[in-house]
C-alpha cells in the first residue's frame, strides 16, 4: 500500500513553461515532505522541502505548495528549462527514530527546447 | 569530501549467487539506509541504521541482510540472489533529525539477476 501517491508518472513541458508535480499522502502522522531530484545515473539529492505549519515555500523556480486538510502537496517549476529534465519525487517523514522517508512513485520530466 | 559512495557500481548474478554492496560515508553521519529503485515504485527503503553495530527493518527487507560494524560503513547482503532483485541501489546516510533533515544519496549500484 503506497502511502504517498505521485502524478504525473510522466510529463513533457515547453522551454519558459510552468511544470506541475502533485501528490497526496494518506498518514496524518507526516510532518515534513521534501522533493528530490534525480538525473540519469545519479543519486537523488535534496531539490527543496516543506514543513506542515506553512502553505507555501519558494526557493528561486522552484515552489512547494501544501494543503493540510486535503492531505496533498505539489511541485511547480516556473519558467522550466531543459537542464530541469530529470526525475521527480516526493517524498514524506514522520519523527521516528530512524529518520526514514517515504517515497512517491516519482514522474520523469523532460522540459523541450 | 567524497560524500557517499557505492562499490561496486554495477553487478551481474545469477539466480542462488550472494553478494555484497558496500556503502561508505565520509560525513561522520549517524543514519544510514539501503534502497532499491523499480521504475514506477520511487525508492522502498529495505534497510536502515540509527548508529554502528544497530540495524533495523524498513519497507522491503526479505531477502537482505545488512550490517553496520563502522559509522562509515553500511553493507548490504544478498544471501541467494533472485530475479525480482533485479534493481538499483541506492545508499544515503544522514544525520538524527534533531539535527537536521536531508539524506544524502550515493550514485548507486545495478543489480542485474539472471
Amino acid at each position: 500500500q503506497q502511502q504517498v501517491k505521485q502524478s504525473p508518472q510522466s510529463l513533457i513541458v515547453q522551454k519558459g513553461g510552468i511544470s506541475i508535480i502533485n501528490c497526496a499522502y494518506e498518514n496524518t502522522a507526516f510532518d515534513y515532505f521534501p522533493w528530490y531530484q534525480q538525473f540519469p545515473g545519479k543519486g537523488p539529492a535534496l531539490l527543496i522541502a516543506i514543513r506542515p505549519d506553512v502553505s507555501e515555500k519558494k526557493e528561486g523556480r522552484f515552489t512547494i505548495s501544501f494543503n493540510k486538510s486535503a492531505k496533498q502537496f505539489s511541485l511547480h517549476i516556473m519558467d522550466s528549462q531543459p537542464g530541469d529534465s530529470a526525475t521527480y519525487f516526493c517524498a514524506a517523514s514522520m519523527y521516528n527514530a530512524g529518520n526514514m522517508l517515504t517515497f512517491g512513485g516519482g514522474t520523469r520530466l523532460m522540459v523541450k527546447p | 569530501n567524497a560524500g557517499v559512495t557505492q562499490t561496486p557500481k554495477f553487478r551481474v548474478l545469477k539466480t542462488g549467487q550472494s553478494m555484497t554492496l558496500l556503502c561508505a560515508q565520509d560525513m561522520n553521519h549517524e543514519y544510514m539506509y539501503w534502497y532499491r529503485q523499480d521504475p514506477g515504485m520511487g525508492l522502498r527503503l529495505i534497510h536502515y541504521s540509527v548508529g554502528e553495530g544497530t540495524t533495523a527493518k524498513g519497507e522491503v527487507p526479505d531477502g537482505y541482510n545488512v550490517s553496520r560494524l563502522k559509522k562509515q560503513n553500511f553493507l548490504l547482503g544478498l544471501e541467494s540472489a533472485a530475479p525480482s532483485q533485479t534493481s538499483v541501489y541506492f545508499c544515503a546516510s544522514s544525520y538524527p533529525r534533531t539535527l537536521a533533515y536531508e539524506q544524502y544519496f550515493g550514485p548507486g549500484t545495478r543489480l542485474t539477476v539472471t
